[in-house]
């Protein structure tokens, strides 16, 4: 389970502050990912990042900013955020570019928003 | 737009039983990958078994297997002789083969438990 890893595990924030999420993978892949995961909800995806490139910006709100400085780390940004944004926030990555591209996961951070 | 469907919120087991978790999915497309992934309570979410559309062959991974049913687009989770530390929540997820997309599609999960 060290492949991926995302810090903090938990992070509870007021609605006027700013904060980040970071992950970093261990596995020599080329493509990262943000996805939301809300209770009794499919996963949502947020952002894909293929060297260092976005990719996918699955019409998120402005209030999350990812950053890949470089294919091993992805931050997600948050600022002024609503009670609604309270989730599991997953980051994964895979090897992009091959035909069997499969992703893998960190551990979550789990973020309330008060 | 694909969708994954998983009709089943909620399934149990007993221990040493086998259990079959369902997915379906939408898609318009012929060349693709189906994934079962499995996040234990407040665990990582990890890959259990991968299917290529292309093959005709059922994927397996020890106790686990799946039934693809390409035309019927089907996608179904065998877990045999389950076990405690099977209990968790499974996603069905696809990913289009085109241009090697990278937009995987998730189902909402099944939460599995398995009584001793």
């Amino acid at each position: 389970e060290t492949g991926v890893t995302q810090t903090p595990r938990h992070l509870v924030m007021g609605m006027t502050n700013k904060k980040s999420l970071k992950c970093e993978q261990h596995l020599g892949h080329n493509a990262m990912y943000w996805y939301k995961q809300s209770a009794k909800k499919p996963l949502e995806l947020m952002f894909v990042y293929n060297f260092k490139e976005q990719t996918e910006n699955n019409s998120v709100p402005s209030r999350f900013s990812p950053e890949c400085p470089n294919s091993s780390h992805l931050f997600l940004h948050l600022h002024t955020l609503q009670p609604e944004d309270s989730a599991l926030y997953l980051c994964a990555s895979s090897q992009g570019g091959i035909a069997t591209d499969t992703q893998y996961f960190g551990p979550g951070t789990r973020l309330t928003v008060l | 737009a694909q969708t994954v469907t998983q009709s089943q919120p909620e399934m149990s087991v007993q221990e040493a039983e086998t259990v079959t978790l369902s997915c379906t999915y939408d898609t318009s497309e012929s060349d693709y990958y189906l994934f079962w992934y499995k996040q234990p309570p407040s665990r990582q979410m990890i890959l259990v078994i991968r299917q290529e559309a292309y093959k005709q062959q059922n994927a397996t991974e020890n106790r686990f297997s799946v039934n693809f049913q390409k035309a019927a687009k089907s996608f179904s989770l065998k877990i045999s002789d389950s076990q405690l530390g099977d209990a968790a929540m499974y996603f069905c997820a696809y990913r289009s083969a085109l241009n090697y997309g990278q937009n995987f599609v998730f189902g909402p999960g099944t939460r599995l438990s398995v009584l001793p």
